[in-house]
């Protein structure tokens, strides 16, 4: 059973558009929600992430939208560039223990 | 500061072989855990080491096991190789009772 569900699977956006990526979970025992970047042949890096006490967190042209009473939460990316193509997954997890509980994957191509 | 490191990076066996993959985890992190990622998909969680003693697992067969060492870096031991196990095979380290994980790039195991 997939914990946390990811779309869309893929996702073509212009240069200067935005990217907007979302999950959903049900466990409502996650207390942590991180959202991942994964380029081919690298493993995932760690992009931003909330916990479910805030209902927005912005970094840079990175913003996690919260919505704790519908259980999801989305990515924004503002201003995308081609360098911003790669394959982007959502996680969930809750302490203790911490194991993560990743969406499917998105694979977001922008052209130039 | 040193990132978590994979070694080695691509490896191939044979079905019924067994293998062993090796992990230095991020300097001053002391949790250790390893994931699953087939092709096209989200990293799936193996198991997690802490206190060299395994802290967690999921649904993951017995002949998957792991070693977590005094200097925090580890092992995972896969046992009579299928031909399912060919994935990408992901580490990642994080500080005990913080949450966010910080991942190699992997360690890539084709089975033939």
């Amino acid at each position: 059973q997939q914990q946390v569900k990811q779309s869309p699977q893929s996702l073509i956006v212009q240069k200067g558009g935005i990217s907007i990526i979302n999950c959903a979970y049900e466990n409502t025992a996650f207390d942590y929600f991180p959202w991942y970047q994964q380029f081919p042949g690298k493993g995932p890096a760690l992009l931003i992430a909330i916990r479910p006490d805030v209902s927005e967190k912005k970094e840079g042209r990175f913003t996690i939208s919260f919505n704790k009473s519908a259980k999801q939460f989305s990515l924004h990316i503002m201003d995308s560039q081609p360098g911003d193509s790669a394959t982007y997954f959502c996680a969930a997890s809750m302490r203790p223990g911490n194991q993560f509980y990743f969406g499917t994957g998105t694979s977001l191509t922008v052209i130039p | 500061e040193t990132g978590v490191t994979q070694s080695p990076t691509h490896l191939i066996k044979t079905r019924g072989q067994q293998v062993t993959l090796r992990c230095s985890s991020q300097s001053g992190h002391n949790t250790v855990s390893w994931y699953q990622q087939a092709l096209g998909q989200g990293p799936q969680f193996i198991f997690q080491y802490y206190r060299e003693e395994e802290n967690g697992r999921g649904n993951f067969p017995p002949r998957f096991s792991g070693l977590q060492f005094p200097n925090y870096s580890s092992e995972l031991n896969v046992n009579a190789l299928e031909l399912d196990d060919s994935a990408l095979y992901l580490c990642a380290s994080s500080l005990a009772g913080d949450q966010p994980q910080h991942f190699g790039d992997g360690t890539r195991l084709s089975i033939l």
